[in-house]
């Protein structure tokens, strides 16, 4: 979602229950997506990645939905745990294929609680 | 395998001076990028190297800041002189791109820990 400032959009979660993070993108030519995790004084972490001929992958308790028509895209956290807590970037791929320039969103923050 | 090295990890400065930082990327990766990250906001691309080439600087203030990577390895940024608003954590990120015979390529960008600037 979209921030103003200092004012990340925060999604709190009980320890255990699923996550959903949502993201919208702004170019219908964005051919590649991913998504990032950084936790405070580190750099972003890749979680996963998927492109824009796939509407669904999966990893190790992470799912990526891409909806083109709607310009969405999502990532859910299975039974979310402490060490989830951070803040969530997607990020999309504006150069076109053989290009890779990525435009990151302005993340959201996971809170979990124990 | 190692990571990303950047440092300094932490630099604060006076507005108008200059300050430099160092990037090492994962051996192996031709393509190295620099982010600017101020609090609260995603990374913002700078600068992006393919070996010791720049592939794209159309978002760096070139008045100011000046990046290279003369052996294609390392990478050095450098801002000078620095104002108030540079103040941000500088990204450092490699990628070990590949072009498949259709056409297509791969590409995942790995970060380093960042250095956080702060100019006062």
């Amino acid at each position: 979602g979209e921030s103003v400032g200092l004012h990340l959009p925060t999604l709190s979660v009980q320890e255990g229950d699923n996550s959903i993070i949502n993201c919208a993108y702004s170019n219908s030519a964005s051919d590649y997506f991913i998504w990032y995790k950084q936790e405070s004084g580190k750099g972003p972490q890749f979680i996963i990645d998927i492109r824009s001929n796939m509407d669904k992958r999966q990893g190790q308790r992470v799912t990526v939905l891409l909806n083109k028509t709607v310009k969405h895209l999502s990532l859910q956290i299975a039974a979310t745990q402490p060490g989830d807590s951070a803040v969530y970037f997607c990020a999309e791929n504006i150069g076109g294929a053989g290009s890779y320039q990525l435009t990151f969103g302005k993340g959201t923050k996971l809170s979990v609680i124990p | 395998e190692a990571g990303v090295a950047q440092s300094p990890r932490y630099k604060i400065i006076e507005k108008r001076q200059s300050v430099a930082f160092w990037c090492n990327p994962i051996s192996g990766h031709a393509t190295l990028y620099w982010y600017q990250q101020i609090l609260g906001q995603g990374p913002k691309l700078l600068i992006q190297f393919q070996n010791n080439g720049v592939v794209d600087d159309s978002q760096l203030p070139k008045d100011r800041f000046s990046a290279e990577r003369l052996k294609g390895v390392d990478s050095t940024l450098k801002i000078q002189p620095a104002k108030l608003e540079d103040s941000a954590v500088y990204l450092c990120a490699s990628s070990l791109v590949f072009f498949g015979t259709s056409g297509g390529a791969s590409d995942t960008q790995y970060f380093g820990p960042g250095t956080r600037l702060t100019v006062l």
